[in-house]
């Protein structure tokens, strides 16, 4: 089954202890993408990816890092947490030529 | 950042009627998308346009790709009470990047 999947998909932690959200897609996608969903804000693009060692800022990158070392896996990392990045984080992924994004089920993050 | 201007913010409607809703930004999309959200669930993708002026249907919904290239509209027909639920649009500007409007929260009343 053509799926994203991100894991966790719910995770409680403390201010400055390092994360990381895993993302997969197996769907041979180029473009990867990661987003945070914030009530009265909708999707906010965090980074995006268009392909293997190449990644760029989307609208709200700050506190976040990614890597794309391999097509299939895009993860999150946030190096030192902090309770404004609370919220909820979706990954997606699509093909390069067409921007038909595909969402995971969303990891829920709050952050003490 | 760049923010879609979506309405209307949420709709109450009865079943059978016609939904409208659209979407628009200050700079120029050469893609624009449409999603619904389901509660706990990742948005699914509904539609997406890639020229301006395109009108595409996927069953009872249909989309427009504005001819100025910074709007979009979705029309949902005879509205079911599964069509509850949060619908995006998305825009895409040349360089890759996604911009997503707030919202427009749906209820269908039986």
């Amino acid at each position: 089954e053509a799926q994203v999947t991100q894991n966790p998909r719910y995770l409680i932690t403390v201010t400055g202890k390092k994360l990381t959200v895993t993302c997969s897609q197996n769907m041979n996608h180029e473009y990867m993408s990661w987003y945070r969903q914030d009530p009265g804000l909708g999707l906010r693009q965090i980074y995006y990816s268009m392909n293997v060692e190449v990644t760029d800022k989307g609208d709200v990158p700050e506190g976040y890092k990614v890597s794309r070392k391999e097509k299939r896996n895009f993860p999150l990392i946030l190096e030192s947490p902090s309770p404004n990045q609370t919220s909820l984080y979706f990954c997606a992924s699509s093909r390069g030529d067409f921007y038909e994004q595909y969402f995971g089920p969303g990891t829920r993050l709050t952050v003490t | 950042g760049q923010q879609l201007n979506q309405s209307p913010q949420s709709m109450f409607i009865q079943e059978g009627e016609d939904v409208s809703m659209n979407c628009t930004s200050s700079s120029i999309f050469n893609t624009w998308l449409w999603y619904k959200q389901d509660p706990g669930e990742g948005p699914v993708l509904l539609i997406a346009l890639y020229k301006a002026g395109e009108l595409t249907s996927n069953g009872r919904l249909t989309a427009q790709f504005g001819i100025t290239r910074k709007d979009s509209f979705l029309n949902i027909s005879a509205s079911i009470p599964s069509d509850v639920g949060i619908y995006f649009c998305a825009g895409l500007e040349y360089g890759n990047q996604f911009y997503f409007g707030t919202g427009t929260s749906l209820t269908v009343i039986p």
